[in-house]
């Protein structure tokens, strides 16, 4: 059980260029999430989706798609990275059906856009 | 909308002491999820601490506990005993009861002297 993967772990881009922010959980949880973390300001949410075929908007979602073809995969898209967009991105996911129950987090993704 | 806010963007203590970390938030919802995230250099995001605002009593996880006031809209974090281990960035987190994502805080630094 490899929990939630994140890859790559470290991308370095050129304005304009175009990439994609894979994401995969193994513990069959219907939702997950996309964040960004930069300094000072938490983590905001990007995107997130509910079950495969379902996605919805965060709070910061302009310059990001996401897709979810799978229950395990949910990757997110840059199609033209901006300087703006030089962050920490987390991909969380969470089970279904519980009150109380626990989003496990990836192990972060730390993109420069030149 | 909901907002966190963690005042405290730094703080430090020594060695088996105890230190106290700071959060509010706002929201006009009555069913809701409070968390304290520790974000250690390795960037992971593990979970540290989580409250039901339904519940009266205050969350206890061995060195860690909370004061919940609901009426204040208060959600600080104790750690006693405090190990070098413990140095990380800490979050506190709001989630709405029918909600899937978290309203994160900008974070506190917490530093163990030795």
């Amino acid at each position: 059980n490899a929990g939630v993967t994140q890859t790559p772990k470290f991308q370095v881009l050129k304005t304009g260029q175009s990439m994609t922010l894979q994401c995969a959980q193994d513990m069959n949880h219907e939702y997950m999430s996309w964040y960004r973390q930069d300094p000072g300001m938490g983590l905001r949410l990007i995107h997130y989706s509910v079950g495969a075929g379902i996605t919805d908007q965060g709070e910061v979602p302009n310059g990001y798609n996401v897709s979810r073809s799978t229950t395990e995969d949910f990757p997110l898209r840059l199609l033209s990275a901006a300087p703006s967009q030089t962050s920490v991105y987390f991909c969380a996911s969470r089970a279904p059906g519980q009150t109380f129950d626990e989003q496990f987090f990836g192990p972060g993704t730390r993109l420069t856009v030149l | 909308a909901q907002t966190v806010t963690q005042s405290q963007p730094e703080m430090s203590v020594q060695e088996a002491e105890t230190v106290t970390l700071s959060c509010t938030y706002d929201t006009s919802e009555n069913n809701y999820y409070l968390f304290w995230y520790k974000q250690p250099p390795s960037r992971q995001m593990i979970l540290v601490i989580r409250q039901e605002a339904y519940k009266q009593q205050n969350a206890t996880e061995n060195r860690f506990s909370v004061n919940f006031q609901k009426a204040a809209k208060s959600f600080s974090l104790k750690i006693s005993d405090s190990q070098l281990g413990d140095t990380a960035m800490y979050f506190c987190a709001f989630m709405k009861g029918s909600a899937r994502q978290l309203t994160f805080g900008s974070g506190t630094q917490l530093t163990v002297l030795p």
